[in-house]
């Protein structure tokens, strides 16, 4: 079936370290890819997007990595801050009925130790 | 408003009966959606609006859960005869029509635990 997975469920990272946290998909027809952080009791939170044409995006300390040829991407922050520390979403946006449906994967937590 | 208003944020309902869960989008934006978290997993797609009409709702679980936007702008998710595996987060979201490759602007959501 489709799906948008992770890897890991939980990552621990030194602040001041690079964070990367990695998600697989299946569908190869894919071709938009956004990534969401949510912190405790907020709803996800935009933070990066991927078209499929494109293999790498960055923004403020944030890159994101899409290889298509083995249905990858992964989400770099630089310099993990204390305030980084939320469950990250990888998601794809597929077409339907006009607008956009966001599949979402299960997440990763990510804890940031001062 | 400035962003994506849900009501209530706590909601403690008994087994079986009937609640409604508010969502007032970012105004202007004619995409809604309705998405339950459950602890633990990511967000599950429920139903999506575009305008007044619901233009997907192929996620709604069974026939006791409904969702209106009567004028293009406020939505309700209507539960009917409550689970207590109803429980979780309701997420609402919204954003501009042919915008969906700027994401979504999600509300902080209402918690629903049935007893």
């Amino acid at each position: 079936g489709e799906s948008v997975g992770l890897h890991l469920p939980t990552l621990s990272v030194q602040e001041g370290d690079n964070s990367i946290i990695n998600c697989a998909y299946s569908n190869s027809a894919s071709d938009y890819f956004i990534w969401y952080k949510q912190e405790s009791g907020k709803g996800p939170q935009f933070i990066i997007d991927i078209r499929s044409n494109m293999d790498k995006r960055q923004g403020q300390r944030v890159t994101v990595l899409l290889n298509k040829t083995v249905k990858h991407l992964s989400l770099q922050i630089a310099a993990t801050q204390p305030g980084d520390s939320a469950v990250y979403f990888c998601a794809e946006n597929r077409a339907r009925g006009g607008g956009f449906k966001t599949i979402f994967g299960a997440g990763t937590r990510l804890f940031v130790k001062a | 408003g400035a962003g994506v208003s849900q009501t209530p944020s706590n909601k403690v309902t008994e087994k079986g009966k009937y609640v409604e869960l508010r969502c007032d989008p970012i105004s202007g934006h004619t995409a809604l959606y309705w998405y339950r978290q459950s602890l633990g997993q990511g967000p599950e797609f429920l139903i999506y609006f575009q305008g007044t009409g619901a233009a997907d709702d192929s996620g709604l679980p069974n026939d006791r859960f409904f969702a209106v936007r009567p004028e293009g702008s406020v939505s309700t998710l209507k539960i009917q005869r409550t689970e207590r595996g109803d429980s979780a987060v309701y997420l609402c979201a919204s954003s501009p029509k042919d915008r969906g490759d700027y994401g979504y602007t999600f509300g902080s959501g209402t918690r629903l635990t049935v007893v």
